[in-house]
């Protein structure tokens, strides 16, 4: 069954230094998404970077990045530079498929930046 | 501002009740996402429509329904409320059906008293 774990529900970095957040999915299938979404305190969701399952590359946005290293099914979100703008709630996704957007959400992990 | 709009912004009505949340996309979005989110199942995707037609469903209850009019605009009807059907409802866009990007709306808090 498709799932996604994100087993850090909460770290703690410094400000300007760089963070990794872990993400582990399961899934038979060959063809899916995977996606990283911020909620800060404010209560909106924020698509923040995706990643194929064909793609070659590690996705890069800015200053995140998914280190994706699919033969260990896991879709780190990397973070560079950190500010205190980053803390936040941050949610791994998972689609699956070729058709349509059933998407499963993990746990999330929350981000706390330190000044 | 994502360019998502929901309505209304808060609801609170009691169980057993029925609502209708409302979205807009961004203009130019042909494809409409529902979300759940709550303190006990997370966050959860309930269904898609792509240009007016259902597109994928994930864990929607039978007391819910949506639809996505020809404007593009969509309402997620949720009746006979339970006190469970509290959380915050998100509504995201995307212009294709398999998308690379989402933009979300700033969600409408039900709360079912």
């Amino acid at each position: 069954a498709q799932k996604i774990t994100q087993t850090q529900p909460g770290m703690f970095v410094q400000e300007k230094e760089a963070v990794t957040l872990d993400c582990t999915y399961d899934t038979s299938d060959q063809s899916y998404g995977l996606f990283w979404y911020k909620q800060p305190s404010s209560g909106e969701m924020i698509f923040l970077i995706y990643q194929g399952s064909y793609d070659e590359q590690n996705a890069t946005e800015g200053r995140y990045s998914l280190n994706f290293q699919k033969a260990r099914k896991s879709a780190n979100l990397v973070i560079s530079a950190s500010q205190l703008g980053d803390s936040a709630m941050y949610f791994c996704a998972m689609r699956e498929g070729t058709g349509g957007f059933k998407t499963i959400f993990g746990a999330g992990t929350r981000l706390f930046v330190k000044a | 501002d994502s360019g998502v709009t929901q309505t209304p912004k808060h609801l609170i009505t009691a169980t057993g009740q029925r609502v209708t949340l409302r979205c807009s996309p961004r203009s130019g979005d042909l494809s409409v996402y529902w979300y759940q989110q709550s303190l006990d199942q997370g966050l959860q995707f309930l269904i898609q429509y792509y240009n007016g037609e259902e597109r994928a469903k994930g864990n929607i209850l039978e007391r819910f329904s949506a639809q996505q009019f020809p404007d593009l605009h969509s309402e997620l009807n949720l009746s006979s409320l339970e006190l469970g059907d509290s959380a915050l409802y998100f509504c995201a866009s995307s212009v294709t059906d398999y998308p690379y990007e989402q933009y979300f709306g700033p969600g409408t808090r039900l709360t079912v008293t």
